[in-house]
């Protein structure tokens, strides 16, 4: 089976700052996307960010960039120039392509940032 | 717009009754997804579908049931053998099986009385 562990159940960040968020799977597949979805208190999910595992090279969305390494099975999010309306939590996610591809999310980090 | 639906956004439910929540999706897309989220446990698949007129359990399919007549519509029915279901619900959608990320519905929020 799939899993994702985010080890921050919650952080905070002043506004302006940056901030990373942790994220580990686990897989013994080579092709599969991972994702970092963000939830506002509004509880609609919003994908953030997205990487395929075969591209060695960082995806970068505006102010959201993550670091992506392969063999440690390690997928943090950076978050640069923090925002008020950055507050949410963030979920990290793992696809795995095949007959029974699904989408098996981690347990999610708070994140507040305060002025 | 294209997007998902989903309704009622709040429910409230004696013990004992079914209730069926609603997912309607006009992206075109082939696979369908259920999730339920609790505090501090992120979200669980209930059911998923990659076709019409198929579907497959997810991790907590227990007490759950889903139909897939049409390719648009994916309706879930939390049964009265569902032991806990006060809960959000989140319908997806995604094109392909194999492809590309999963876009949500804004959730369904049910309350057992």
């Amino acid at each position: 089976a799939q899993t994702v562990t985010q080890s921050q159940p919650e952080m905070s960040v002043q506004e302006a700052e940056t901030v990373t968020l942790s994220c580990t799977y686990d897989t013994s597949e080579n092709n599969y996307y991972l994702f970092w979805y963000k939830q506002p208190p509004s509880r609609q999910m919003i994908l953030v960010i997205r990487q395929e595992a075969y591209k060695q090279q960082n995806a970068t969305e505006n102010r959201f960039s993550v670091n992506f390494q392969k063999a440690a099975k390690s997928f943090s999010l950076k978050i640069s120039d923090s925002q008020l309306g950055d507050t949410a939590m963030y979920f990290c996610a793992s696809l795995h392509t095949g007959t029974a591809s699904k989408l098996t999310f981690g347990t999610g980090t708070r994140l507040q940032v305060t002025l | 717009d294209g997007g998902i639906t989903q309704s009622p956004k709040y429910l409230f439910r004696k013990e004992g009754q079914n209730v069926t929540l609603s997912c309607e999706q006009n992206l075109n897309h082939d696979a369908m997804y259920w999730y339920r989220q609790d505090p501090g446990q992120g979200l669980r698949l209930i059911y998923y579908s990659q076709i019409v007129n198929d579907f497959q359990k997810g991790d907590i399919a227990e007490g759950y049931s889903v139909s897939r007549e049409k390719k648009e519509s994916f309706p879930l029915t939390v049964t009265s053998a569902q032991k806990n279901p006060t809960a959000f619900y989140l319908c997806a959608s995604r094109q392909g099986p194999n492809t590309g990320e999963l876009f949500f519905g804004e959730g369904s929020r049910l309350t057992v009385l």
